[in-house]
């Protein structure tokens, strides 16, 4: 099982251009993450797939749109990067229970390094 | 607002002893609790949880403590070890709401050194 990957591990952009960040589980997990991590804010969640074919806002989702491509793939798609984006992106997964209500704990992707010039 | 907070950046340890790290948090619907581990260049890592209707949790070397009048957790690592260096980050969660798809609420994290 490589769990969660993620695709780049660095990227350097100029302001304006967009990229994808990519974003895939074999874990067989129905809900999905994006964080994006700053020096002093801890991690803060951008968007989230509670399931296939769903997707939501999470604290700091401007700038940003996701895809859900299917159960094991969710991206993050940059269409116009800011150097306010230079950040550490880190995708997650989980599962929860039968009813729906209880989640476990996530499992991460070791991250994508994106700096905005 | 920073629902939930770290209030020490960093925190220095003789190996063998005792690391303690605190989080606080100010949503009282907060019924969920973990704390991660993570190494740089690296992605964080789960060690251990806590359910509101708890009050600790041991697992191995780790203990987290609940003091939900307080709104305030630890994590207890008995004993350091300098393999333990890391940051480590507390998070919360709403469970008990049927919207809350497992979104966690991190706090800015604690820079653990343990010394030899």
């Amino acid at each position: 099982n490589a769990g969660v990957t993620q695709t780049p591990k660095f990227q350097v952009l100029k302001t304006g251009q967009s990229m994808t960040l990519q974003c895939a589980q074999d874990m067989n997990h129905n809900s999905m993450y994006w964080y994006r991590q700053d020096p002093g804010m801890g991690l803060r969640l951008i968007y989230y797939s509670a399931s296939e074919g769903t997707t939501d806002k999470g604290e700091v989702p401007n700038g940003y749109n996701v895809s859900r491509l299917n159960k094991r793939e969710f991206s993050l798609r940059l269409e116009s990067a800011a150097p306010s984006q230079t950040s550490v992106y880190f995708c997650a997964s989980t599962t929860n229970h039968g009813t729906g209500t209880f989640f476990y704990e996530q499992y991460f992707g070791p991250g994508t390094r994106l700096t905005v010039t | 607002d920073q629902q939930v907070k770290q209030n020490s950046p960093s925190l220095s340890v003789q190996e063998g002893r005792i690391s303690i790290l605190n989080c606080d948090y100010t949503n009282s619907m907060f019924d969920y609790f973990l704390w991660y581990k993570k190494y740089p260049a690296e992605g964080p890592t789960f060690l251990i949880s806590i359910s509101s209707i708890k009050d600790k949790n041991e697992d191995g070397r780790f203990t987290v403590f609940l003091n939900k009048s307080a709104k305030h957790l630890s994590l207890h690592i008995v004993p350091s070890q300098p393999g333990d260096s890391a940051v480590y980050f507390c998070a919360a969660s709403v469970t008990l709401s049927g919207t809350s798809y497992g979104k966690l609420t991190f706090g800015q994290g604690t820079i653990l050194t343990v010394h030899p």
